[in-house]
């Protein structure tokens, strides 16, 4: 296993258009995190996944946003009608359930969202 | 107030000087992670500590919980630092999701 991968990394659309982005966590995760991150900005959190159940949503989250996890394991992040205030990289992040001795948190290498 | 405050924003330090990245955080934490960031966006986890002290290689992290502040630290800073570094609170609570700092941008000069 590689680590978290992510895809695609970059994506220009125009706006009002629809994009998916997928991640895959290393894979014996069952912890999975999207994060949002803007230009001069720390992350911020978006969602979390627990195997397939989706425990938070951010209040950063519109309903133009959705994400699934369908079996626990590769998860996606979709956006509808974007608009250029979406433009960011989108992280995802995996880790086991803390608690777990040395557990700690991989990240991917993100997704650019250039929404024109 | 952001829960959790890093200082400075940019730092510009000369090969072989020591350098200190500050994070201080206001919210309950079960752990604080040190993260670097390159251009690109990708994110490497340097430490994870809830207590003490970590040392690898010429990074040093430490961690008060009293005072909630932790550093780190790089010893004879190298070019290759160069990066954003940031510092990020494991939630208590919350599903254990992280809260970030905003990062310190690091620029070592040869």
């Amino acid at each position: 296993d590689t680590g978290v991968s992510q895809d695609p990394r970059h994506k220009i659309t125009k706006r009002g258009q629809n994009v998916t982005f997928r991640c895959d966590p290393i894979s014996e995760h069952n912890r999975l995190y999207w994060y949002r991150q803007t230009l001069g900005q720390g992350p911020e959190f978006l969602t979390y996944f627990q195997n397939e159940a989706q425990l938070e949503k951010s209040r950063l989250l519109s309903d133009r946003f959705s994400a699934e996890r369908p079996k626990g394991s590769f998860s996606t992040l979709e956006i509808q009608r974007t608009e250029q205030g979406d433009s960011a990289m989108y992280l995802c992040a995996s880790s086991l359930v803390p608690g777990s001795s040395g557990n700690t948190i991989y990240f991917g290498e993100g997704s650019w969202l250039t929404v024109v | 107030k952001n829960e959790v405050e890093q200082s400075p924003q940019n730092l510009t330090a000369q090969e072989g000087e020591f350098i200190t990245i500050n994070c201080s955080y206001s919210v309950g934490i079960s752990a604080l992670h040190w993260l670097q960031q390159h251009p690109g966006g990708g994110i490497v986890s340097l430490f994870m500590l809830s207590s003490g002290k970590k040392k690898h290689g010429r990074l040093i992290a430490t961690i008060n919980i009293q005072e909630k502040h932790s550093s780190l630290h790089i010893t004879a800073s190298h070019p290759r630092d160069s990066a954003v570094y940031i510092c990020a609170g494991r939630l208590m609570e919350y599903g254990n999701k992280l809260v970030f700092g905003a990062g310190t941008i690091l620029r070592v000069k040869s």
